[in-house]
C-alpha cells in the first residue's frame, strides 16, 4: 500500500506561473518530509525538506506548506521556469530512516 | 568529488542470470541505502546499512536479493536468478549519519530479457 499519496500525476504550467504539488500520508510516526527533483536519467536530488513541527519553509522560489493535523504537505514553485521541468517526488521518513516516496509528478513548464 | 557513484550505469542480462550492482557512497558517509525505481514510480526502499551491518532489510522483495557492505564503504547489491520483473533502476543513496539528508547516485538501469 502506498504510504505517501501524491497528486497530480502530471502538471503543465506557463513560465512565470505557480506550480503546486500535493502529498498526503497516514503514518504519524513520519518525522521528516523531503522533496526530491529528478531529471531523466539522473538520480533524485534533494530540493527542500521540512520537519513536522514547522508549518512552512521557504527556500528561494520553493516553499513547502505542512499541515500536521490534516497529514498533508505541498510544494509550491513560484515563478516557474522551463528549467524546472522535471519529475518531483515527495517523501516521508520512517523510524528505520528509510524514505517512503510518492509516485511522482511530472512538471512541464511551457516557455 | 564527488557524489554517490554507481556501476554499471546500464546492465542487460538474461532471465535466470546473476547480477551484481555496485555503489560507492560519498566518502565518510556511514549510512547507505538501496532503492528500486520502476518506470513511472517513486523509489522503493530495499535495504539500509549503518556501517558494515544491514540495519534494515525489510524492503528486499525475496531471498534472491542480497546486499553487502564488508568494509563499511562500497556496497554491492546481488540478484540471483533474475526475473523480467526485476527490470528497474536501482538507486543507491548515502548520508553522513543516520537521519541526515540522503544523497542519491545516478542509478543502475537493469534490464532482464
Amino acid at each position: 500500500q502506498q504510504q505517501v499519496k501524491q497528486s497530480p500525476q502530471s502538471l503543465i504550467v506557463q513560465k512565470g506561473g505557480i506550480s503546486i504539488i500535493n502529498c498526503a500520508y497516514e503514518n504519524t510516526a513520519f518525522d521528516y518530509f523531503p522533496w526530491y527533483q529528478q531529471f531523466p536519467g539522473k538520480g533524485p536530488a534533494l530540493l527542500i525538506a521540512i520537519r513536522p513541527d514547522v508549518s512552512e519553509k521557504k527556500e528561494g522560489r520553493f516553499t513547502i506548506s505542512f499541515n500536521k493535523s490534516a497529514k498533508q504537505f505541498s510544494l509550491h514553485i513560484m515563478d516557474s521556469q522551463p528549467g524546472d521541468s522535471a519529475t518531483y517526488f515527495c517523501a516521508a521518513r520512517g523510524g528505520a530512516n528509510n524514505l517512503f516516496f510518492g509516485t511522482g509528478t511530472r512538471l512541464t513548464v511551457i516557455p | 568529488g564527488a557524489g554517490v557513484s554507481q556501476t554499471p550505469s546500464n546492465k542487460v542480462t538474461e532471465k535466470g542470470k546473476y547480477v551484481e550492482l555496485r555503489c560507492d557512497p560519498i566518502s565518510g558517509h556511514t549510512a547507505l541505502y538501496w532503492y528500486r525505481q520502476s518506470l513511472g514510480q517513486g523509489p522503493e526502499f530495499l535495504i539500509y546499512f549503518q556501517g558494515t551491518g544491514a540495519a534494515d532489510d525489510s524492503g528486499l522483495p525475496n531471498d534472491r536479493f542480497f546486499a553487502v557492505r564488508p568494509e563499511g564503504s562500497v556496497s554491492t547489491l546481488k540478484i540471483q536468478r533474475t526475473e523480467r520483473g526485476d527490470s528497474a533502476v536501482y538507486l543507491c543513496a548515502s548520508s553522513l549519519l543516520r537521519g541526515e539528508t540522503q544523497y542519491f547516485g545516478p542509478g543502475t538501469r537493469l534490464l532482464v530479457l
